[in-house]
């Protein structure tokens, strides 16, 4: 998977907590990608991000979710009060100008 | 967005059976990949493939973008090559559009 770090790879949080999930690209890849994956189901767009920038976050609740890509440091994807809904994988993909993807492994959050 | 219909949505095959699996897509793309989920949910590269034949061992690819597919071949099947197959296409690189996946279940 070319060096896609995520992390923590498992998350349990009860509701109402707050859930933080971390996304390091490889050297060179400016893309990041955020997927949420339910079990047996496919993978769902959430949002894409540059550098300090959010180009499309269609995918991605108007509430209690939020992204970003600092200038420097991983992308966080941030998933405030959490619900039992919100159990799921959620997965970071990124890329360079080639426009190939690459994913982690994945962050499996279970909400109690 | 763009539709991705992938075919079948589950296989089951014995080892050593070759199979296809196929992937429409409604609009045009610029970048088509395919990925296999393994058992333990990671998700692996195959092939970067918007146009052409590709190999890889046992697997290769083909699309052919002016008719809105791709298909991947597995040949001489193994037990490790179980799990799920999706297909990624994109257009302008801004949102990549996913397949609902094919299930491929390798029995011994």
């Amino acid at each position: 998977n070319a060096g896609v770090m995520q992390n923590p790879r498992h998350l349990v949080r009860r509701r109402g907590q707050e859930a933080r999930l971390r996304c390091s690209p490889m050297k060179g890849h400016s893309h990041v990608y955020w997927y949420r994956q339910l079990p047996e189901e496919g993978l769902k767009f959430m949002v894409y991000l540059q550098k300090e920038n959010i180009i499309d976050e269609s995918g991605m609740p108007k509430e209690r979710f939020s992204a970003e890509f600092p200038k420097e440091g991983p992308s966080i994807l941030r998933i405030q009060q959490v619900v039992r809904g919100d159990s799921a994988a959620y997965f970071c993909a990124c890329g360079g100008n080639t426009g190939e993807l690459f994913f982690g492994e994945g962050s499996r959050l279970t909400v109690l | 967005g763009i539709q991705v219909e992938q075919s079948p949505p589950d296989l089951i095959l014995q080892e050593g059976a070759n199979s296809t699996l196929r992937c429409n897509f409604s609009d045009s793309v610029n970048n088509l990949q395919w990925f296999h989920q393994n058992p333990w949910g990671q998700l692996i590269n195959l092939f970067y493939i918007p146009s052409g034949t590709k190999q890889n061992g046992r697997l290769s690819a083909t699309t052919v973008a002016t008719e809105r597919y791709s298909l991947l071949y597995i040949s001489s099947s193994q037990t490790t090559d179980s799990g799920v197959y999706f297909c990624a296409v994109t257009y302008n690189f801004n949102k990549f559009y996913f397949g609902s996946g094919t299930k491929l279940n390798v029995k011994p």
